[in-house]
């Protein structure tokens, strides 16, 4: 069973801090990778995606991707108190054709 | 560009009853997801169809669950009987092509059964 895992958390920043959310994933054959966002109640709504080891910057949002530890991280620079919600990282199955969603870390960003 | 419509936002029934959900994807998208949601648990994905085929059912209790997608557009999942443990949010997604691209979520329905 492939699986994709991350700190439940809650994390808590202060603001104007860095967040950093951590997955891992089974599957080594895995390309691309997924960050969503969940508020409390809300669906997930994607913020970022990565393919390539390395970086990937999108405003204050950065992916690190490091796929020879089948590791990714997301970070959230000069955290506010809107980005508190759930983290879901999304790994498509590469034997199959289902996403596998990991189960979210929480994210307290305090004011 | 309207998102993703589901239907109804919540439910509340009886243990045994049988419920149905409702979803009618992005225009164009050929790819229809229904997921499951436990209240501190990320999504499980029970079914997913390509068009009006379907891809991936290997996660869907059969003996209760069943989906389907007419016309390769809008789907409806039903559970009979429902159990205690169905409770949770079930979310429609769609995406254009394949689960490789972006998913974008319905508000989901919250099912409570008692």
């Amino acid at each position: 069973q492939k699986e994709v895992e991350q700190n439940s958390g809650p994390l808590s920043v202060p603001e104007g801090a860095i967040a950093s959310l951590n997955c891992t994933y089974s599957d080594r054959g895995s390309q691309s990778f997924f960050w969503y966002r969940q508020y409390s109640g809300k669906s997930p709504e994607l913020i970022m995606f990565i393919y390539s080891n390395g970086d990937k910057e999108d405003g204050r949002f950065t992916a690190q991707l490091n796929k020879a530890s089948q590791y990714v991280s997301l970070l959230i620079r000069d955290s506010q108190p809107s980005d508190s919600a759930t983290y879901l990282c999304a790994v498509p199955d590469t034997g199959g054709f289902k996403t596998i969603f990991g189960a979210g870390t929480r994210l307290f960003v305090k004011a | 560009e309207a998102g993703v419509a589901q239907s109804p936002r919540y439910k509340i029934i009886e243990k045994r009853q049988s419920v149905a959900f409702w979803c009618n994807p992005i225009s164009g998208h050929a790819t229809l997801y229904w997921y499951q949601q436990i209240l501190g648990q990320g999504p499980k994905l029970l079914i997913q169809f390509q068009n009006n085929g379907v891809v991936d059912d290997s996660q869907l209790p059969k003996d209760r669950f069943s989906a389907e997608r007419l016309k390769g557009v809008d789907s409806t999942l039903k559970i009979q009987p429902a159990k205690l443990e169905d409770s949770a949010v079930y979310l429609c997604a769609s995406s254009f092509g394949t689960e490789r691209e972006t998913q974008y979520f319905g508000p989901g329905t919250r099912l409570l059964v008692l």
